[in-house]
């Protein structure tokens, strides 16, 4: 079936740049995205990425998308240690609405 | 704005017991969904309705769960015996049409003792 991956764990330092990579599956995947979830708490959308673009930035997040290798990337500029949390890439699978696929997540770990 | 409103936040219900989660989506949305989120599995959909009607219901693990829709503002799961291994964190989300974003709310813990 299809899949969305992701490295479980990254650690950084406060003020580094974070990257975290997920890859998918499904090419007929129109839409993928970034959420954050905080301890205790639901699914936040931080950002998306249409998958005729190859980059998107809002703020300290640029969403790189590398449509040939089925690969998603975020960067977290100046990393704060408020953004230590578990980030899920997801991507729609076959197109629609409802069938989201998620990674199993990234917990990023922010060192002062 | 009023997100995903889901009750209660916590459940706490000993096995063989009816357990009913419940989930206000956001005014607009005509799509909603319903995840479960454990530690072996991570987020799985179970089921998601469009304008009130079940989509897709081949998430839903087995005749014990059930969900409803009678109206655009509110939904219920219902696990009805509950067992054990249906402890998680069971999550609504909604959305607007045209593959548009899902809104999470902040879950509802499960815990069947």
């Amino acid at each position: 079936g299809e899949d969305v991956e992701q490295s479980l764990f990254l650690s950084v330092r406060e003020g580094d740049s974070s990257v975290i990579n997920c890859t998918y599956t499904d090419s007929s995947s129109t839409y993928l995205y970034w959420y954050k979830q905080e301890p205790g708490a639901g699914l936040q959308l931080l950002t998306y990425i249409f998958s005729n673009m190859d980059m998107k930035q809002d703020q300290r997040l640029t969403v790189l998308l590398n449509k040939k290798d089925k690969h998603l990337s975020l960067r977290i500029a100046d990393t704060q240690t408020g953004d230590s949390a578990i980030y899920f890439c997801a991507a729609n699978y076959g197109g629609s609405q409802g069938n989201l696929i998620f990674g199993k997540g990234t917990k990023l770990s922010v060192k002062p | 704005d009023a997100g995903v409103i889901q009750s209660p936040r916590h459940e706490v219900t000993e096995m063989g017991q009816e357990v009913t989660l419940r989930c206000k989506p956001i005014s607009g949305h005509d799509y909603l969904f319903w995840y479960r989120q454990t530690m072996m599995r991570g987020l799985e959909l179970l089921i998601y309705f469009n304008n009130n009607v079940p989509i897709d219901d081949s998430g839903m693990p087995e005749d014990r769960f059930s969900a409803k829709m009678p109206n655009a503002s509110f939904s219920t799961l219902k696990i009805q015996p509950s067992e054990p291994r249906d402890s998680a964190v069971y999550f609504c989300a909604s959305s607007p049409p045209g593959l548009q974003p899902q809104h999470f709310g902040d879950g509802t813990r499960l815990s069947i003792l």
